[in-house]
Formats: structure tokens, sequence, C-alpha cells
């Protein structure tokens, strides 16, 4: 069965530099969204993302989070210059054009020092 | 704006006994509500939809719209049943709003 795969399972990055988180959803899904979840803390809606463009983002997508999808296949969440509050579990999501379903990736743990 | 509020952090059972994890929602909307399985280093999973009303791996929901609840129920709890659970709102977009989850632990 085809899953979402997320790459690398874990990031350490240091206080100021850029990261790029990477997915790479199941071929047929259309819409593709990233969560994050602070440890001890809840999972939180940061975008939505459909035909190229960002359909939804949460008030924490500020101007330092970007995402794009470059090859038609990757989908990629950018921090431009990550604080010590961007240390959490950031989860990739995607469903097709027919479902309600949302399938999870196993999530990339960025550790920011 | 909208809330799942989930206020069980941890429950315990022993295998067999029945099994209430609480949830709460405040949406000013039609509200579609899921539940989401996480077991031990495994990703995120849906379980069940309220829409579908399916009994899945012996789990039921319902949503009462007067209490604004959407519990997750099983009458004999098993040791495989252990993860954490997240109860979970869809807004018009497919965003969804999570609760803070519970952990399941079914004891032998």
């Amino acid at each position: 069965e085809p899953e979402v795969t997320q790459t690398p399972s874990h990031q350490v990055t240091q206080m100021g530099q850029e990261v790029i988180l990477r997915c790479v959803p199941i071929s047929n899904h259309l819409y593709f969204y990233w969560y994050r979840q602070i440890l001890g803390q809840k999972v939180e809606f940061l975008v939505s993302f459909y035909n190229n463009e960002i359909s939804e983002k949460s008030e924490i997508f500020d101007d330092q989070f970007s995402v794009e999808r470059p090859d038609g296949s990757n989908f990629t969440l950018k921090i431009r210059s990550t604080k010590l509050e961007d240390s959490a579990m950031y989860f990739c999501a995607g469903r097709d054009s027919s479902s309600y379903e949302q399938y999870f990736g196993p999530g990339t743990r960025l550790t920011v020092t | 704006a909208q809330r799942v509020t989930q206020p069980e952090k941890l429950l315990s059972v022993f295998k067999g006994a029945p099994v209430e994890l609480k949830c709460n929602y405040s949406y000013s909307g039609s509200p579609e509500l899921f539940w989401y399985v996480q077991y031990s280093r495994q990703r995120l999973q849906l379980l069940l939809r309220h829409i579908s009303r399916e009994s899945i791996k012996g789990f039921t929901a319902d949503l009462n719209k007067g209490e604004t609840s959407f519990h997750l129920k099983k009458p004999f709890a098993q040791e495989e049943d252990s993860a954490m659970y997240y109860c979970a709102l869809k807004n018009a977009g497919n965003m969804l709003t999570f609760g803070g989850g519970t952990r399941l632990m079914v004891k032998p």
C-alpha cells in the first residue's frame, strides 16, 4: 500500500539557519497539508496546498514559512530563519480529490539549538 | 473559531473493560468530526468519521450536537488498542483542528 514519506526523520539545526523539510505524497493525491506538533502540545495545522497554490494557512504560517511542489512529486516546507520555538514534529499529509481522509507521513523531528 | 477539547491526557483500563474517550468541540458551522489514532512508532491514521456511522476495530463514536461531543467508545478494550487517540474537527477547507490527544493504556 502506498505511503507518504518524509525526509529527514530528524533534523538538527542552529537558530537562524534555513531548513527544508521534504515530503513525497502518494502519487494520486492532489491536496497537501503541513501540520506541526510541539512536544507535549496539540497537532496544529500550518498550511494547505492545491494546484500549486496555498489554499489556507494558519496564523503560525508567517513570512518565515513557505511551501512548494518544485517537481510535481516532492512537497517541501521551508523555514527561512529558524527559531528555538520552531522545534517540533512536522507532519505532511495528503488526500485525493474524492476522499475526505488525509494520509499522514511519519513526521520529521526538527530540533533548533 | 473552532476548538477541540479532550479532557483526559491519559486513560488506563484493564483488558475487557469498557472504554470511553471524551471529545468536545466548538464550531459555528456544521461539524465534521474524526478520530485519528497513532500506535507506538507509527503514523497518524484515520480511525473513524462521524458521517460514516461505522464501527472500526470495535470502536464507535456518535456525534451529539446538543452536547457538542463526539466521544469514542468500545465495549471491551484489548491490549492492542493501546495508543494515542486524537479527536479532530474539519472545517470547510479541509483543515483539521486536533484535540490534545488521549493516551489509552490497556493493561492485561
